[in-house]
């Protein structure tokens, strides 16, 4: 079974610009959640979607947006980067029935902006 | 959600039992302990979790103590592949918590030759 999949794995933009990066979950899984991971504040959960909606929410600014499609694709939007958006992203993918459904994780997207 | 600690690195010979520990000891009675780990820039990998019981699968054993305040992950014969951070995370059953997995600053395990 294919595996979570993130494109682009690495990207670069300057201050100002909009992103979007994109998830591919594991077949069959319908939660899609988006981590930020950074060297100053680790790994922090970002929001969370099942279904096409958005089940869960971190302390993130609204620059920071997503959706899911019917097939459990999900995408990640950050509007007017500020230095500080250089991070790692990554998804991650679970069955969503339950809180403890395990999440497998994609291999991430490197953002960095200039 | 239960706070975890974790020693922020650690040694291990190749071939030897790397025996990572974690205290977590505001754990309540319905939340899991999870291990994940992450090699250098990739994204985090799922090892184990367990709630009361010890658990083991192909990659590791978990031993929770009796009063759920600390675990131990245990990996039984190390390999340099093995060399990652490791992040000991307690998980809630709370509905708040869907998808939402809180990651501390783990340990990092060196294996060496």
């Amino acid at each position: 079974k294919a595996g979570v999949t993130q494109t682009p794995r690495y990207l670069i933009k300057t201050r100002g610009q909009q992103v979007t990066l994109s998830c591919s979950p594991i077949s069959g899984h319908r939660s899609v959640s988006w981590y930020q991971q950074t060297p100053g504040q680790g790994l922090q959960f970002l929001f969370e979607y099942f279904s096409e909606t958005q089940r869960n929410k971190g302390n993130f600014p609204g620059r920071f947006s997503g959706r899911q499609f019917s097939n459990s694709r999900s995408e990640m939007n950050v509007s007017t980067l500020e230095l500080g958006d250089s991070a790692l992203y990554l998804c991650a993918s679970s069955l969503g029935r339950a809180v403890t459904d395990t999440q497998y994780f994609g291999p991430g997207t490197r953002l960095t902006v200039l | 959600d239960a706070k975890t600690t974790q020693p922020p690195s650690m040694d291990c010979a190749e071939g030897r039992a790397a025996n990572l520990p974690c205290n977590h000891s505001t754990i309540s009675g319905n939340e899991y302990v999870y291990w994940y780990r992450q090699i250098h820039s990739q994204g985090p990998q799922y090892i184990i979790h367990g709630l009361k019981n010890n658990e083991t699968n192909e990659m590791a054993s978990l031993i929770i103590t009796e009063d759920r305040k600390s675990s131990t992950l245990i990996l039984p014969h190390a390999t340099l592949r093995d060399t990652a951070v490791y992040y000991c995370i307690v998980e809630s059953l709370r509905s708040s918590n869907t998808g939402k997995l809180i990651f501390g600053q783990g340990t990092t395990l060196q294996v060496k030759p």
